[in-house]
């Protein structure tokens, strides 16, 4: 089945380390998301990708980093710069270019500072 | 950055009982409409996307519709059942990306 993996599903990071959160999918999608939430909040856009090799900012980029070296993957690189981390964050794919599809999401990845 | 606002936060509802949630948006510049549905540890599942004003569109016992010179769409269920438990999330169309309301989580009651 097609679908988007995201892992690890639980991540610990002590103080001043850079981790990285894994975004997989096989539904042959363009675009790429990253979103982090918030308790209280929507989701807010960190980063996306709609095509291999490119990637654009979104709302709350700072500290964060990402790659898109192939069209299946996305990972996400939380820096010792982003000063408050602990949040979930999800990924997600769609059909690039476009508002009539919605997107497909990964289950998410809890990240808690310790 | 686009606004878009759901309310209620949160609703209790019993078994049985038909309720709906708004979701209010920017309508300048309106592309696509989306709500979602997201249990609890599971992945948001798509459930509708709305693009014409007047829209209305149907699965099941949940039904939305859209107004977009006024800038708002509803979600209604009819016969809550336990099942139906969730965050309820709208999504705004803006060029590039979504942009999504904090959501509205219903539980209902058995």
């Amino acid at each position: 089945d097609g679908g988007i993996t995201q892992s690890p599903k639980y991540l610990f990071r002590k103080e001043g380390q850079n981790v990285t959160l894994s975004c997989e999918q096989n539904l042959n999608h363009d675009a790429m998301y990253w979103y982090r939430q918030d308790p209280g909040q929507g989701l807010r856009l960190i980063y996306y990708s709609q095509i291999v090799n490119d990637f654009q900012k979104g709302d709350i980029a700072e500290g964060y980093s990402v790659s898109r070296e192939k069209k299946e993957s996305f990972p996400l690189t939380v820096t010792s710069a982003q000063k408050n981390p602990t949040a979930f964050y999800l990924c997600a794919s769609s059909i690039v270019g476009t508002g009539n599809y919605g997107y497909t999401f990964g289950s998410g990845t809890r990240l808690t500072v310790v | 950055i686009l606004n878009v606002e759901q309310s209620p936060q949160s609703l209790h509802v019993q078994e049985g009982d038909s309720t709906n949630f708004t979701c209010s948006f920017p309508s300048s510049n309106f592309y696509a409409l989306h709500w979602y549905r997201w249990e609890t540890a599971k992945s948001p599942e798509a459930l509708f996307v709305m693009t014409l004003n007047g829209d209305e569109k149907k699965k099941g016992r949940i039904s939305a519709t859209l107004n977009t010179k006024e800038g708002y769409s509803y979600l209604y269920i009819k016969g809550s059942q336990p099942e139906d438990s969730a965050t309820y999330l709208c999504a705004f169309w803006d060029n590039n990306d979504m942009r999504f309301g904090a959501g509205t989580r219903l539980t209902v009651k058995p």
